[in-house]
């Protein structure tokens, strides 16, 4: 079974702290996202990542950095937190290869910053 | 500009009945179209997604979704909702550069 994991459930951490959010997916996919969700907004695309070591900015890059030193390892780092940046954090893969197309989620993480 | 808009960010409906849940997307994205749902404190997950021939596309859970070219719709539907399909619904719709492009979501509200 196909899987996307993401390291937290649930995090509390304290304005300016640096926090890292870690994904981990199976599947040998080329391309990892990571997105915020926020009602009303539906998903917004922070950043994504087509190779190891390769990154591109998504609509709202800023605030966030991303790291991929592995293919199956991308990470989100806020690196100091506002509270503007409570939210849920969703992380993607998926291969672009046609007919096999289809967007893997892990189970997100929801952060408070306080 | 390309965009997927869903029409209704609350659809409430009661239990067995039939329900439509709207999505358009802007003709500069491609007809590649996704419906994902998203059950309390999850991820997203895909419900089904069309590529190419049939418009008609059957997913998971009774659903299923018309492509129509002509007005640019992918609406999701289902003859008979039940308590557990309570969630949200996102219609997405993949661009020329293989980034999918989101719509608002939806919210199913089903009552008893």
């Amino acid at each position: 079974d196909v899987k996307v994991t993401q390291s937290s459930r649930y995090l509390v951490k304290r304005t300016g702290e640096k926090v890292f959010l870690e994904c981990v997916q199976d599947m040998d996919h080329e391309n990892m996202f990571w997105y915020r969700q926020d009602p009303g907004l539906g998903l917004r695309l922070i950043y994504f990542s087509y190779d190891v070591k390769m990154k591109e900015k998504g609509d709202i890059p800023e605030g966030y950095s991303v790291s991929r030193e592995k293919k199956e390892r991308f990470s989100l780092i806020l690196e100091s937190a506002s509270t503007n940046q409570t939210s849920m954090y969703l992380c993607a893969s998926w291969s672009p290869v046609l007919g096999y197309t289809e967007a893997f989620f892990g189970q997100g993480t929801r952060l408070t910053v306080v | 500009a390309q965009s997927v808009t869903q029409l209704d960010s609350q659809v409430p409906v009661f239990e067995e009945a039939p329900v439509e849940l709207r999505c358009n997307y802007s003709s500069s994205v491609s007809v590649y179209l996704f419906w994902y749902v998203q059950y309390p404190n999850q991820g997203l997950q895909l419900l089904l997604k069309y590529l190419s021939g049939s418009t008609l596309v059957k997913g998971i859970n009774g659903f299923e979704a018309e492509f129509n070219k002509s007005q640019t719709s992918f609406h999701l539907r289902k003859p008979s909702v039940h308590i557990s399909d309570t969630a949200e619904y996102f219609c997405a719709a993949m661009d020329s550069n293989y980034q999918l492009i989101w719509g608002a979501g939806t919210k199913l509200i089903i009552k008893p």
